[in-house]
């Protein structure tokens, strides 16, 4: 079983709609969750970083950590051509600052 | 808003070759990070560094593979006799302390023929 599972999509949606990403893990040491989106030939770009479980909104973006069922989700409100990307999610394991990705889910917003 | 910075955006390099490929992560940071992305995979870590030292490293980065801190600005992966299989973008990042996000910059491709 893999570390950390992601859809790798691709995910199309029409521009307004709410996108909903999904990452499941496989240990439970895993403490911090965070969500990178990545344009294509260009490095990850933070979006959201969550410690417990619980829901973190920022902007458009809500950032969901249930550890109980060790899945993180992401979502997007108002989705725009712009979010179309590839989003990551990453994750570390207790006593390691190393991330460990998940494959990415390609996005696409369609105008 | 502050960033990090990898120069040079592509390298590409003869098989056998050594490569140094350079980051200026984002001044008041402390954590330094490399990893690597091969095509069509995921973003794997290679190797921490604080306070002028390795403190992890994967399986990876092997004795192929060196990190260094010349100087107070520059972060730098060096890999010597590069192999085809070395071919990837690698990403360069930095984080204020261990367990604050790291942010990234946008990656050297590194070509090997």
């Amino acid at each position: 079983q893999k570390e950390v599972e992601q859809d790798p999509g691709p995910l199309s949606v029409p521009e307004g709609a709410i996108v909903s990403l999904n990452c499941t893990y496989s240990n439970s040491a895993f403490q911090y969750f965070m969500w990178y989106r990545q344009y294509s030939r260009k490095g990850p770009e933070l979006l959201m970083y969550t410690y417990s479980s619980g829901n973190k909104e920022d902007g458009r973006f809500t950032a969901q950590v249930d550890k109980s069922s060790k899945y993180i989700s992401l979502f997007i409100r108002d989705s725009q051509p712009s979010d179309s990307a590839t989003y990551l999610c990453a994750m570390t394991l207790e006593g390691t600052y190393k991330y460990i990705f998940g494959t990415g889910t390609r996005l696409k917003v369609l105008a | 808003e502050p960033e990090v910075t990898q120069t040079p955006s592509h390298q590409v390099t003869q098989m056998g070759q050594e490569v140094i490929l350079r980051c200026v992560p984002i001044s008041n940071h402390l954590y330094f990070y490399w990893y690597r992305q091969i095509l069509g995979q995921k973003v794997e870590f290679l190797v921490s560094f604080y306070n002028n030292e390795i403190s992890e490293k994967s399986e990876i980065f092997d004795d192929q593979f060196s990190v260094e801190r010349p100087d107070g600005s520059n972060f730098t992966l060096k890999i010597r006799s590069t192999k085809l299989e070395d071919s990837a973008m690698y990403f360069c990042a930095s984080g204020g302390t261990g367990s604050q996000p790291q942010h990234f910059g946008d990656g050297t491709r590194l070509s090997i023929l």
